[in-house]
């Protein structure tokens, strides 16, 4: 077990560009959860996927936010045309059995948007 | 919609006095409840988590906390905190009928030698 695995850690880039972050889950967990939380705030809830399916997503999740899990294995978070707003840390969690039993986290994906 | 409240924003103890973290949920008629722990550089951790039954429940490091159902209420508490428990604490509850956990604010905790 190496726990979940984000990259980049931190990612500075400039408004309106591209971003795209990665992770990878704990190996047998089937479900993955993106989160998103900004300073003095706890996470919020972005999208959900067993195995390869997204099975919600909030209304937090803009159109400019895609989340992909090909293969239901890693999982891709992308950002477009990105906004000072988008400035926060991304969150990925796995688990093995539903949300409500443990979700495991990784150390996340801080984003500056200059 | 469901809301999580923690109230203290920060809180300052000295190590080896007890702690109390305060958490009120939004009603709901089978609340799952959360408590996780999160350390900088790390990702969150769960520290112990209330489905039904008893209502004190045991964690992690010596955690507990209790379901108050009249209060809305599940803080938490350890009866001698250690350096190292400081961190920033964050209960949870579990939007019934989805995967998605609604946080509260958190409570950042400060512990002095």
């Amino acid at each position: 077990d190496t726990g979940v695995s984000q990259n980049p850690r931190h990612k500075i880039t400039k408004r309106g560009q591209n971003v795209t972050f990665r992770c990878d889950p704990i190996s047998e967990h089937n479900r993955l959860y993106w989160y998103r939380q900004t300073l003095g705030q706890g996470p919020e809830f972005l999208t959900y996927f067993q195995n390869e399916a997204q099975l919600e997503k909030s209304r937090l999740l803009s159109d400019r936010f895609s989340a992909e899990r090909p293969k239901g294995s890693f999982s891709t978070l992308e950002i477009q045309r990105t906004e000072q707003g988008d400035s926060a840390m991304y969150l990925c969690a796995s688990s093995l059995r539903q949300g409500n039993e443990k979700l495991f986290f990784g150390s996340g994906t801080q984003l500056s948007v200059l | 919609a469901q809301s999580v409240t923690q109230p203290d924003i920060h809180i300052t103890v000295s190590e080896g006095a007890s702690l109390e973290l305060r958490c009120n949920y939004s009603y709901g008629a089978t609340p799952y409840l959360f408590w996780y722990v999160q350390s900088p550089g790390q990702g969150l951790q769960l520290l112990l988590k209330y489905f039904s039954g008893d209502t004190l429940v045991q964690g992690i490091k010596g955690f507990e906390a209790e379901f108050k159902r009249s209060q809305s209420s599940f803080n938490l508490r350890k009866p001698s905190v250690h350096w190292s428990d400081a961190a920033e604490y964050f209960c949870a509850q579990n939007q019934g009928g989805t995967e998605k956990l609604v946080f509260g604010k958190g409570t950042k905790l400060t512990v002095n030698p």
